[in-house]
């Protein structure tokens, strides 16, 4: 069975810190991993990595995957306290398109 | 214009009933899922539809039945609503034959069962 794993599952830090956030998985027919955010409703894209050791960044945040390692990274630079939300780490593998959802980081940035 | 929505937001009923959930997404994609969030948000997919055939079919009680009258609408039915039901379920929806797996997402309609 497909399984995506996240950590830490919980993180408290004051605004201006750098977080890390991290995922990994174990797949078959790996075709990409997506972070999204989700706050108090609905999870928005932020990223989709394919190709190994290449990072996409938007903002203060950034992504990359390593392929070798089955594990991809999540950054968030000067957090703020808009970034506080649930992280999810998704996994597409198999057929059709088929997401499998980590459990998630509860992000909570303090003043 | 909203993306993916799904009616209703809220359902509160009791145990044993039957209920429906409405999705529909104007994007023009070939593909919509329905996922379901439980109280320690683990989001784990139940359904997919492509084009109005069924693709993906997890695990999932046999009370539950989609329905998808065309590619842009897809409905979750759910007979003989029982409590452990009770969770956030998300419609979403994706175009298949793009590299990206990018899936939009619906508000969710948050189910409680009593």
């Amino acid at each position: 069975e497909d399984k995506v794993v996240q950590s830490p599952l919980s993180l408290v830090v004051h605004e201006g810190d750098t977080v890390t956030l991290n995922c990994s998985y174990e797949v078959t027919n790996f075709r990409s991993l997506l972070w999204y955010k989700q706050e108090k409703k609905a999870p928005t894209f932020l990223f989709m990595l394919t190709s190994s050791g290449i990072e996409k960044k938007s903002g203060r945040l950034s992504s990359i995957l390593d392929k070798k390692e089955l594990s991809s990274i999540l950054n968030i630079t000067a957090t703020q306290t808009g970034d506080s939300a649930i992280y999810l780490c998704a996994v597409e593998g198999g057929t059709a398109s088929k997401l499998t959802f980590g459990t998630g980081t509860r992000l909570q940035v303090t003043l | 214009d909203t993306a993916v929505s799904q009616t209703p937001k809220y359902l509160v009923t009791q145990m044993g009933n039957d209920k429906s959930i409405k999705c529909e997404q104007n994007l023009g994609h070939d593909t919509m899922y329905w996922y379901k969030q439980d109280s320690k948000k683990f989001l784990k997919i139940m359904f997919s539809y492509n084009n109005k055939e069924l693709i993906i079919n997890e695990t999932v009680p046999n009370r539950f039945s989609p329905k998808s009258p065309d590619k842009a609408h897809l409905n979750l039915h759910i007979n003989s609503l029982e409590l452990g039901d009770s969770a956030v379920y998300f419609c979403a929806s994706s175009q298949l034959d793009r590299p990206s797996g990018e899936q939009y997402f619906g508000p969710g309609t948050r189910l409680t069962v009593t």
